[in-house]
């Protein structure tokens, strides 16, 4: 079974700091995915990867970096955090396919709280 | 740029009602489909999906959705709801010519009363 796996599941980091989230995939997938959950907004996507060293913006990608330098890893960086990023951060991998035709698997989501 | 719609945020309904949960999705070109689920403190996991052929697909749990090109919707069923299917709710596209990047609906809040 796929287990993608985030280093937390509550982080409280104070305005301003540079925070890094974690995110780690057992099943070689391909694509890897940052979303951001808000009540009511339902989940908007920070960035994707779909390869190593391979990024592209999705919706909201203001105020946030991600590296992937290994297929397994893919990080979110919040340069300079700000008290807007207070929310849910899920991140997602899946098989590269074609067109995206592969189902996306979770981890179970970082609460980051940004006093 | 796709979008994706579901029209209800909050259903409301008694065990052994019949469910249906709208989803519209807006997007010109050839797209992929999915339905997911989050039970309460769970991560969100596949409840159903399509990609091509038959525009009726089964999933996990009694749940059906049916894909109307025309109508560019991808609605979910259940003839007779349980308590265990309070949940929330995620339709969303993936547009097979844009990298397969997904765009996922606000969600729609199940809770089934006992």
């Amino acid at each position: 079974d796929v287990k993608v796996t985030q280093s937390s599941r509550y982080l409280v980091k104070r305005t301003g700091e540079k925070v890094f989230l974690e995110c780690v995939q057992d099943m070689d997938h391909e694509n890897m995915f940052w979303y951001r959950q808000d009540p009511g907004l339902g989940l908007r996507l920070i960035y994707f990867s779909y390869d190593v060293k391979m990024k592209e913006k999705g919706d909201i990608p203001e105020g946030y970096s991600v590296s992937r330098e290994k297929k397994e890893r893919f990080s979110l960086i919040l340069e300079s955090a700000s008290t807007n990023q207070t929310s849910m951060y899920l991140c997602a991998s899946r098989p590269g396919g074609e067109g995206g035709n592969q189902p996306q698997h979770f981890g179970d989501g970082t609460r980051l709280s940004i006093l | 740029a796709q979008s994706v719609s579901q029209h209800n945020h909050h259903v409301i309904l008694s065990e052994a009602a019949s469910l249906e949960l709208g989803c519209n999705y807006s997007y010109g070109g050839t797209v992929n489909l999915f339905w997911y689920v989050q039970y309460p403190g769970q991560h969100l996991q596949l409840l159903l999906k399509y990609f091509s052929g038959d525009p009726l697909v089964k999933g996990i749990k009694g749940f059906e959705a049916e894909f109307i090109k025309s109508k560019f919707s991808f609605n979910l069923r259940k003839p007779s709801v349980q308590w265990s299917d309070t949940a929330e709710y995620f339709c969303a596209v993936n547009a097979r010519t844009n990298a397969g990047k997904s765009t996922f609906g606000d969600g729609t809040t199940l809770t089934v009363k006992p």
